[in-house]
């Protein structure tokens, strides 16, 4: 059965409001957790290491003021796109990291207007 | 520099044929090599995954063929059943000592005819 789960799995809002995305462990208590996001007919690119507790690491050109992570359970991160433009709109997904493998959610697809 | 080269980019097979994905990896650090299946909507689910001290790994009707000294692994689709048209991506990763991130190759659009 399912692992993680991300709520919502779809969401639209307008341009310049701000949206936030929830990844749940279901099973085990997740100390990292991943946040991805994939274009149409693309691969997943990492946008940040959520890690229990603390601050989590962005990757190379993700804009850490503009998608805000909060991991403050072992069983919660969320991914808060603020001031969301057209361009944000994409399939987020969220990962939670066992001993070698990543178990991944079902994504949230967002359409900013 | 893309460390995982994933090919062919799509793959049309008929119904009971065999589908074979391959990929090939820069970075001999890596030490745990997974493949994902995603259908449209959902988020990857992984499907079998292999570590470098085997050169073959087999699940059902899903091989893993492994290559360490020319840094290639394979899938192969045994069977192949229109249920398993997909997008398979091949992924690496290395431990460092944190949670290991995972390198992925660009993807392969399989189509199964019936």
């Amino acid at each position: 059965g399912a692992v993680v789960s991300q709520h919502p799995s779809r969401v639209i809002c307008k341009s310049g409001t701000s949206v936030k995305i929830e990844c749940r462990s279901l099973d085990f208590q997740a100390t990292t957790m991943f946040w991805y996001r994939q274009f149409p007919k693309q691969s997943l690119m990492l946008m940040a290491t959520s890690n229990e507790g603390s601050k989590a690491t962005y990757e190379q050109g993700v804009e850490k003021d503009k998608f805000l992570i909060n991991h403050a359970s072992l069983t919660l991160s969320t991914l808060t796109v603020t001031s969301a433009h057209p361009e944000d709109s994409s399939f987020y997904i969220c990962s939670q990291s066992g001993t070698y493998e990543q178990y991944f959610g079902p994504g949230t697809r967002l359409t900013v207007t | 520099q893309q460390q995982v080269k994933q090919s062919p980019q799509s793959l049309i097979v008929q119904k009971g044929g065999i589908s074979i994905i391959n990929c090939a990896y820069e970075n001999t650090a890596f030490d745990y090599f997974p493949w994902y299946q995603q259908f449209p909507g959902k988020g990857p689910a992984l499907l079998i995954a292999i570590r470098p001290d085997v050169s073959e790994k087999k699940e059902g009707r899903f091989t893993i063929s492994f290559n360490k000294s020319a840094k290639q692994f394979s899938l192969h689709i045994m069977d192949s059943q229109p249920g398993d048209s997909a997008t398979y991506f091949c992924a690496a990763s290395k431990g460092d000592g944190s949670a290991r991130q995972l390198t992925f190759g660009s993807g392969t659009q399989l189509t199964v005819l019936p």
